[in-house]
């Protein structure tokens, strides 16, 4: 289906474990973004991307990879997995940098 | 450095009444947009709108209504006439050219009591 999926939705690992979140969208969007939400916080931005091959940091990028080699999939790796990284990951996409953003179902993501 | 703050953390409202969601953001991009999201009990983010910096005109959508006002920074959502399906999180975010970040605020909990 068309659309932009992420996996898997529900996700419980172990302190100091990797962990790798997976965002695919069939749109074809350049531009594509991981954010968390977490209470109190809103949605902040963990890195985003404008092409394949191409990623910046956004407010909270440490403790966490990201790669883009195919234009539809922006995989966020936790490279270490720690309890503060328990929250809820939101992936998105945008046809241009400054139109409507498409967000995936969500990841719930505990860290124990 | 770009920069959006909702200051109301959490509003409770009783069926009917009008309520507006304030918008204050920093940019110091000369052309940037802004948007209004709606998240709802069960968790997905749903567009609602996008203003670009040279359109400073109100806009209206049903009971739906947004005031952009660029000399006060701000991008204020109203809902008139409010109902409890209206009860969600709502987001408002900013994107500047050039920047391509997509910043959000961290969310206005609104809730409409029956």
């Amino acid at each position: 289906d068309a659309g932009i999926t992420q996996s898997p939705r529900y996700k419980i690992t172990e302190t100091g474990r990797q962990v790798t979140l997976m965002c695919h969208q069939t749109w074809s969007h350049s531009y594509m973004f991981w954010y968390r939400q977490d209470l109190g916080h809103g949605l902040r931005l963990i890195y985003y991307s404008a092409a394949a091959d191409i990623t910046d940091k956004g407010e909270v990028p440490d403790g966490y990879v990201v790669s883009r080699s195919k234009t539809e999939n922006f995989p966020l790796t936790l490279e270490s997995a720690t309890r503060s990284q328990t929250s809820v990951y939101f992936c998105a996409s945008t046809r241009d940098s400054n139109t409507e953003a498409f967000f995936g179902q969500g990841t719930r993501l505990t860290v124990v | 450095a770009q920069k959006v703050t909702q200051a109301q953390t959490e509003i409770s409202v009783v069926e009917k009444e009008d309520v507006t969601l304030d918008c204050v953001y920093e940019t110091r991009d000369t052309t940037y947009y802004l948007f209004w999201y709606k998240q709802p009990p069960s968790g997905e983010l749903v567009f609602l709108i996008r203003r670009n910096s040279f359109d400073e005109q109100n806009e209206i959508s049903g009971r739906y209504s947004w005031n952009f006002q660029k000399s006060t920074s701000s991008f204020n959502f109203t809902i008139t006439a409010s109902q409890v399906v209206d009860s969600a999180v709502y987001f408002c975010a900013l994107s500047g050219v050039g920047t391509y970040k997509y910043i959000f605020g961290t969310g206005t909990r609104l809730k409409v009591l029956a």
